[in-house]
């Protein structure tokens, strides 16, 4: 059964810092894993897919990195602003398009 | 594309009542999932849809059923309310690579 944890559960950081997201899961037979960001009472915006072949993807301010057979994954955010307060969630996928989700990281980004 | 949408945005019912969420998936996607978020924790899997059926389902009790219609759009029930059954219920769709989630469905149970 797949567990994912997210390290730490919650951050507070000055803006403009440069911060890092862990993520682990158990089970390495993973199809895929995405990244989330989730607003207070929101839905879920997906940031970033990396494809278990790949090892980081790159969106703007945002790196996602992948180690499969260590069962871990980063989010790497530059440059913090005010805006990227949120919760940051973690999720790989199974070849049936099932999501495990962790409890996320609760990031505040002080002015 | 209006993406993934949901209906209705809150709800609010009593414990032993029965309820019916809607999910419309983005524009050419065949494959709806369900997931339940209690406050504070990660989305919980409830069940999968692809072609009208019952693809997969996670460790909820058969009070939670769904639909697929052909048009791809799904619907969740609840039947038999409890208190713990408080939650936003997340639509998922996806047809290749990833999922795309809607806004949510808060659902409040008295």
């Amino acid at each position: 059964k797949q567990e994912v944890t997210q390290i730490p559960a919650a951050l507070s950081v000055p803006e403009g810092e440069n911060l890092v997201l862990n993520c682990s899961f158990t089970d390495s037979a993973i199809y895929n894993l995405q990244w989330f960001r989730q607003d207070p009472g929101k839905g879920l915006t997906s940031l970033l897919l990396i494809q278990s072949s790949q090892r980081e993807q790159t969106s703007g301010r945002l790196n996602a990195s992948l180690d499969k057979s260590s069962g871990r994954s980063t989010l790497y955010i530059a440059a913090s602003q005010p805006g990227d307060s949120a919760t940051y969630l973690c999720a790989p996928m199974d070849s049936s398009y099932k999501l495990i989700f962790g409890s996320g990281t609760r990031l505040l980004v002080r002015p | 594309d209006a993406g993934v949408t949901q209906s209705p945005t809150h709800l609010i019912k009593t414990r032993g009542q029965q309820v019916t969420l809607r999910c419309s998936p983005k524009s050419g996607h065949d494959t709806v999932s369900w997931y339940q978020q209690a406050l504070g924790q990660g989305p919980q899997f409830i069940f999968q849809y692809y072609e009208e059926e019952e693809r997969q389902r996670g460790n909820f009790p058969d009070r939670f059923s769904g639909h697929q219609f052909p048009n791809y759009s799904s619907e969740l029930n609840v039947n038999a309310l409890l208190l713990g059954d408080s939650a936003l219920y997340l639509c998922a769709s996806s047809h290749d690579r990833g999922l795309f989630f809607g806004p949510g469905t808060r659902l409040t149970v008295l």
